[in-house]
């Protein structure tokens, strides 16, 4: 049972462009969701936040978008740089279980010069 | 100092041998994490440590030790793994602030990547 979904493996876009990144979740008790960028064997490093009582959270080049009654998140890089290719995992946190963070399965962004 | 550091980096070890990973932070946080990630997957939980007591285990095997010696430090136990124990395994730490709303993000290590052979 997939708690948090990210449909699109991969994701290609052109520099300067803007990149959108999908999540989708099951659970209506997580209230705290992350987007963490991955590079190859490295640790995923944290990218922005949002809190379920917020639909917007922005953070220079990038913000996150929450839909609670489509239990949907999305996050906006806008203009996307080569720099920007990695994986990029959504993350969700539930109310009880705080510890327990769930990620989805990772989209590959791929920024094209 | 927003770093939590992993040693070291790359281990290979036979299935007998013992071995231990280690992670430190000095961030003040008092929730500390060992995560397991095997390639084209998402980081899965294995063990949560809330002011230095293990508060979750995910059914971890036991050849997989953890240890929290004080608040900055993090240990994890290896014996008689097996090749199917090869991952990268990522340290993390938070301030554990929780409630509705609460801003709660894990700081991830550069990980360990351990072969089993």
């Amino acid at each position: 049972d997939q708690q948090v979904k990210q449909n699109s493996p991969s994701l290609s876009v052109q520099e300067g462009r803007i990149s959108i990144l999908n999540c989708d979740y099951t659970n209506s008790m997580f209230d705290y969701f992350l987007w963490y960028k991955k590079y190859p064997a490295e640790g995923p490093t944290f990218l922005i936040s949002i809190s379920s009582i917020k639909d917007k959270n922005e953070d220079g080049r990038f913000t996150v978008f929450l839909n609670k009654s489509a239990k949907h998140l999305s996050l906006h890089i806008v203009p996307s740089q080569p720099g920007d290719s990695a994986v990029y995992f959504c993350a969700a946190r539930p109310i009880q279980g705080a510890q327990k963070l769930v990620f989805g399965q990772g989209t590959r962004l791929t920024i094209n010069p | 100092d927003t770093e939590v550091t992993q040693t070291p980096k790359h281990l290979v070890m036979g299935m007998t041998n013992k071995k231990s990973l280690k992670c430190e932070q000095h961030m003040g946080h008092r929730a500390m994490y060992w995560y397991k990630q095997k390639a084209k997957k998402p980081p899965e939980l294995m063990f949560v440590y809330s002011y230095e007591k293990l508060s979750i285990n995910e059914s971890v095997p036991s050849r997989f030790s953890p240890e929290c010696p004080n608040s900055s430090l993090l240990n994890l136990h290896l014996h008689a793994l097996q090749p199917e124990d090869s991952a990268l395994y990522l340290c993390a730490s938070s301030h554990q602030f929780y409630g509705q709303g609460a801003d709660e993000k894990l700081f991830f290590g550069s990980g360990t990547q351990l072969s089993v052979l």
